[in-house]
């Protein structure tokens, strides 16, 4: 079965440094990754997502996401955090065969201080 | 686009009742599926449905039951409530495997 680790609760970053969510997932064959955002009291909103190609995918509000084969790694990364970044981070796996089961991490709480 | 709606936004129950959460999407999406989330535990799937009248089970299906009579609704029935299934419930949907899932606004039960 799919699964994802995230293997950091919180995340603090000042505002304005990079901001790096780490991910790694196990599935059989070829994954479909994805990253979603929580704002507090909403539902979970699409960032992006790597299904085949170019290992570096680009998404909503400047973030960008490399996927890592080797590594089984898809880390979540933006150049330079705002203020309105904060909010929770689910990496999530779904397999290319049989059931369509998304599986997601435990989440990331992402702290950018002022 | 509505996208995926759900009903209610908040309830609480007895221990021992019964209701159904309602969870519709627009987007004629094929797959369908529940999540509840707690603290600490991210996004747990407790069923899923590839189609009209196809389901099955997530991590966590015990105590909840599902069908899918049409392509636009997937409601979660709580047979008897129990506290343990306190929770936010999340109704998502995709078209598919591939395809990005689009979340509901949640549901936020309390069993008392």
């Amino acid at each position: 079965a799919q699964s994802v680790a995230q293997p950091e609760d919180q995340v603090n970053v000042a505002e304005g440094n990079p901001l790096t969510v780490k991910c790694t997932y196990s599935v059989s064959g070829n994954p479909y990754l994805f990253w979603y955002v929580q704002y507090p009291n909403r539902g979970l909103q699409f960032l992006l997502k790597y299904i085949t190609g170019d290992n570096l995918v680009k998404g909503s509000y400047g973030f960008e996401a490399e996927f890592n084969k080797s590594q089984t790694s898809f880390h979540l990364k933006k150049p330079s955090a705002l203020v309105s970044d904060s909010a929770l981070y689910f990496c999530a796996v779904r397999g290319p065969y049989g059931n369509n089961r998304l599986a997601f991490g435990k989440g990331n709480q992402v702290v950018v201080i002022p | 686009n509505a996208g995926v709606t759900q009903t209610p936004k908040f309830q609480v129950l007895k221990t021992g009742q019964s209701m159904t959460l309602q969870c519709a999407q627009d987007m004629n999406h094929e797959y369908m599926s529940w999540y509840r989330q707690d603290p600490g535990m991210g996004l747990r799937l407790i069923h899923y449905s590839v189609g009209a009248g196809i389901t099955d089970q997530g991590e966590v299906p015990n105590g909840y039951n599902v069908s899918r009579s049409t392509t636009e609704d997937f409601p979660l029935r709580l047979l008897s409530a129990a506290p343990s299934q306190t929770s936010v419930y999340f109704c998502a949907s995709s078209q598919g495997v591939g395809a990005e899932a689009f979340f509901g606004q949640g549901t936020r039960l309390t069993v008392v």
